[in-house]
């Protein structure tokens, strides 16, 4: 079966630099969302989207944007790199819209971003 | 606001022991729990659900109760395995705040032969 698809798998980054993640939901999958996990944390919502809009804002900074396209892919947009911005970055999708709730969210392996 | 406590790691067992991973939850509204494993350099992967009171999720020999009265969703495996090695992860989501997700801390899992 299909699964969510993130590209790419490794960046390395230096400070004050730009990276864009991209995220390819699984197919007719309609909800993507952004997570952050740091070295030995738990995964952070960064920011979701459900048909193209943003629907749910979490503790994304505001040097990174994203957006969803209408293919349903995403990108995460990082400026201005910091060294603290070196983590593991889920995508996840899921089919439940933004109107539902509780809907289990399917993963992708995670790009992991160093910044030197 | 929403939350989750986990049991802290990490936490290392005999094979063929019993497993349990406590795991407590804040939340608004009726959430749906959550257990995810994570396998070293890979994603999370859904292990279990619940999506109310009083369900139980299971898989791969792994279970877990959604407890309202204790806000609790423990998960348990009688007898575990090498294999089982991990970080396992609880989640709830589908809150008054939106559908994203809120993870405990994670417990990693070392099972030795």
């Amino acid at each position: 079966a299909a699964g969510v698809i993130q590209s790419p798998r490794h960046l390395i980054k230096e400070k004050r630099e730009t990276a864009t993640l991209k995220c390819y939901p699984i197919p007719r999958h309609d909800t993507v969302y952004w997570y952050q996990q740091g070295p030995g944390q738990d995964p952070q919502f960064l920011i979701s989207f459900y048909e193209k809009m943003q629907s749910d804002k979490g503790s994304i900074p505001d040097r990174f944007s994203a957006q969803q396209f209408s293919d349903y892919h995403s990108e995460l947009n990082m400026s201005s790199l910091e060294l603290g911005d070196s983590a593991l970055y889920f995508c996840a999708s899921s089919s439940a819209g933004a109107a539902s709730g509780g809907y289990e969210q399917y993963f992708g392996p995670g790009t992991r971003l160093t910044v030197t | 606001g929403d939350s989750v406590t986990q049991m802290e790691g990490p936490v290392t067992l005999s094979e063929e022991a019993f497993l349990t991973i406590n795991c407590t939850y804040t939340a608004t509204g009726y959430p749906s729990l959550f257990w995810y494993v994570q396998y070293p350099g890979e994603g999370l992967q859904l292990l279990l659900k619940a999506t109310k009171a009083d369900d139980k999720g299971s898989n791969k020999g792994f279970e877990a109760t959604y407890r309202k009265e204790t806000t609790s969703f423990h998960l348990e495996k009688g007898s575990v395995q090498v294999s089982d090695s991990a970080v396992y992860f609880c989640a709830l989501s589908g809150t008054n705040t939106g559908n994203q997700f809120y993870f405990g801390t994670g417990t990693s899992l070392t099972v030795i032969p």
